[in-house]
């Protein structure tokens, strides 16, 4: 059965400092990897995504993630925070288990504050 | 313009009520999850349902209901809520290859 686990459940950090919120999965088969934001009192948006392809996936607002298949990772990075990054990020993989992968296992989700 | 949508956004009410949650969606996607949120839980699956006449159990489906009144409107029920039931509850759909989930804004309940 697909795992996440989600290394900090908290991180924070002061505005234009680098960051990286680790993210490592446990699964038998290969797998689709996700990190999705929550801002403050919002719903779930996805930040970006690993389907397949280049394993440095990024996002429009700065951050990277990158699918590292022999450590089982898929850390979460970005060069220099603003204070608007502040939110709670939660990693996600799906199993590619053909047509009937269907479930979505999250971690529990890691608090990034950004304090000025 | 919003893909996914869940009414009501905010609900609180009283244990042993009756509540229904609702999910709509425009963009045909046949299959729709319901997960609720917990803090430092992430998010947990309660049901899914692949098409209108299938639909199945998740991890904590226990003290919930669903009906798929359509294709596009997939529901949440509490029979008889619970103040542990208080929780953020997220509606989700997928479409073919079912490789990645779209969710609705959410909807904060609140059981006192």
């Amino acid at each position: 059965a697909q795992s996440v686990t989600q290394l900090d459940s908290q991180v924070p950090v002061f505005e234009e400092a680098p960051v990286e919120l680790r993210c490592n999965y446990s699964s038998s088969v290969s797998v689709y990897l996700f990190w999705y934001v929550q801002y403050p009192n919002q719903g779930l948006q996805l930040l970006l995504k690993y389907l397949s392809g280049s394993t440095l996936v990024e996002s429009i607002n700065g951050f990277e993630a990158e699918f590292n298949k022999s450590q089982t990772s898929f850390h979460l990075r970005k060069p220099s925070v603003h204070i608007s990054d502040t939110a709670e990020y939660f990693c996600a993989v799906s199993e590619d288990s053909g047509g009937s992968n269907y479930k979505l296992t999250f971690g529990k989700g890691t608090l990034l504050t950004v304090n000025p | 313009d919003a893909d996914v949508t869940q009414t009501p956004r905010n609900r609180i009410t009283k244990t042993g009520k009756r509540i229904m949650l609702e999910c709509s969606q425009t963009k045909g996607h046949d299959r729709m999850y319901w997960y609720r949120q917990d803090p430092g839980l992430g998010l947990q699956l309660i049901y899914y349902s692949f098409d209108v006449k299938d639909i199945n159990k998740g991890e904590i489906s226990d003290g919930y209901s669903v009906s798929r009144q359509a294709q596009a409107k997939f529901s949440l029920s509490l029979e008889s809520a619970i103040p542990n039931q208080t929780a953020l509850y997220f509606c989700a759909t997928s479409p073919p290859p079912y490789n990645e989930q779209f969710f609705g804004p959410g909807t904060r309940l609140t059981v006192l």
